[in-house]
């Protein structure tokens, strides 16, 4: 089955305690990215990554850090995470945005920092 | 900078009703556009796209949005609605030039009673 896996689902913290979000994709796509979803301010992209070692800031990249070591992987890395980072992210992976094929997008993963 | 606007945060609809949610874009250059459905506690899903061709898109599950480039407008509509399709809709764009960056619009929550 094809799939986005996001980990963790939940997560309470506390400020400046690093963390890691984990995405990984099953189905081979080159293009995966990560969004916050903010009531009223919908998704906001945070990073995305064309390839293997290629990565690129979206809209509010502050605060985050990404890594593409493997086409599969690509964490979400909060080096000291604040309260205002308390959201719900999304990981989505693609072939390409442009192609027929849509965007699949993982579970989400909520995160309050405290 | 490109933007979305969703114009209704909730738009409230009796079952089997007709309803429209409204999506505006704005940018310098031409787009393609997206809609996206999200079910509680579900990552997003897409429901339809126009990225050429007929300005009129349909989904599998009777929604239908239409290309409007004069009043730059991608309006979502379904006939007749279901509890089912009780959700989130996000509208979002991408430029055609270049980049692989969505941007969302602030989402609106459809509300479908009995």
């Amino acid at each position: 089955e094809a799939q986005v896996t996001q980990n963790p689902r939940y997560l309470i913290t506390v400020t400046g305690k690093k963390l890691t979000v984990t995405c990984s994709q099953n189905m081979n796509h080159e293009y995966m990215s990560w969004y916050r979803q903010d009531p009223g301010l919908g998704l906001r992209q945070i990073y995305y990554s064309m390839n293997v070692e290629v990565t690129d800031k979206g809209d509010v990249p502050e605060g985050y850090k990404v890594s593409r070591k493997e086409k599969r992987n690509f964490p979400l890395i909060l080096e000291s995470p604040s309260p205002n980072q308390t959201s719900l992210y999304f990981c989505a992976s693609s072939s390409g945005l442009r192609s027929n094929q849509p965007q699949h997008f993982g579970d989400g993963t909520r995160l309050s920092i405290l | 900078a490109q933007s979305v606007t969703q114009l209704d945060s909730q738009v409230p609809v009796f079952e089997e009703a007709p309803v429209e949610l409204r999506c505006n874009y704005s940018s310098s250059v031409s787009v393609y556009l997206f809609w996206y459905v999200q079910y509680p506690n579900q990552g997003l899903q897409l429901l339809l796209k126009y990225l050429s061709g007929s300005t009129l898109v349909e989904s599998i599950n009777g929604f239908e949005a239409e290309f409007n480039k004069s009043q730059t407008s991608f309006h979502l509509r379904k006939p007749s609605v279901h509890i089912s399709d009780t959700a989130e809709y996000f509208c979002a764009i991408i430029l055609n030039n270049a980049g692989n960056m969505l941007t969302f619009g602030g989402g609106t929550r459809l509300m479908v009673k009995p």
